[in-house]
């Protein structure tokens, strides 16, 4: 059954540093998204991507947040200087809205950063 | 704004027994749609069940099955014969019916199937 996949699992990084996480969504999605979970805490969304320009936003996704599919087949999104707080486990998922598919969303298994 | 409730932070149930997990939430449109997502250990995040606002049956996967009541905004999940491999984090998501399904979690339930 195909599967999102996100690389790497793990992220150490220091705080100012640039990362970049990498989301492989099932290949006939069309609808990308990128949520994330803070330990001990709801699971929140960031952004919604779309025909390749950002759908929607949420508060939290400023603009140290990016995302970008820079082929037919990775989304990644990129935090250019991180912060103590970005500290979360970082879950990439991906939805087909094509007629007769089921269009609910499907997770990566996430990828977790850690900030020092 | 959309919200999602879950009340209980924490259940347990012997194994082969049944349990309900609650789940509230608020919203002004009329066409929506509801899931529960499991959390294992290994934090992947995996659908368990969704229910369509607009049918009224309630949604039934094997073992997990949904009371969907929208007139008073609730979604619980049951579990029936419960196993090990349930223990879990549990969440209760909403998403809009239109263009951008984001989903809306609540805080989770942690469900532990004890032996």
């Amino acid at each position: 059954e195909p599967e999102v996949t996100q690389t790497p699992s793990h992220q150490v990084t220091q705080m100012g540093q640039e990362v970049i996480l990498r989301c492989v969504p099932i290949s006939n999605h069309l609808y990308f998204y990128w949520y994330r979970q803070i330990l001990g805490q709801k699971v929140e969304f960031l952004v919604s991507f779309y025909n390749n320009e950002i759908s929607e936003k949420s508060e939290i996704f400023d603009d140290q947040f990016s995302v970008e599919r820079p082929d037919g087949s990775n989304f990644t999104l990129k935090i250019r200087s991180t912060k103590l707080e970005d500290s979360a486990m970082y879950f990439c998922a991906s939805s087909s809205r094509e007629r007769g598919l089921r269009d609910e969303q499907y997770f990566g298994p996430g990828t977790r950063l850690t900030v020092t | 704004a959309q919200t999602v409730t879950q009340s209980q932070p924490e259940m347990s149930v012997q194994e082969a027994e049944t349990v309900t997990l609650s789940c509230t939430y608020d919203t002004s449109e009329n066409n929506y749609y509801l899931f529960w997502y499991k959390q294992p250990p290994s934090r992947q995040m995996i659908l368990v069940i969704r229910q369509e606002a607009y049918k009224q049956q309630n949604a039934t996967e094997n073992r997990f099955s949904v009371n969907f009541q929208k007139a008073a905004k609730s979604f619980s999940l049951k579990i029936s014969d419960s196993q090990l491999g349930d223990t879990a984090m549990y969440f209760c998501a909403y998403s809009n019916a239109g263009n951008n399904r984001k989903l809306i979690w609540g805080l989770g339930t942690s469900l532990a199937v004890n032996p």
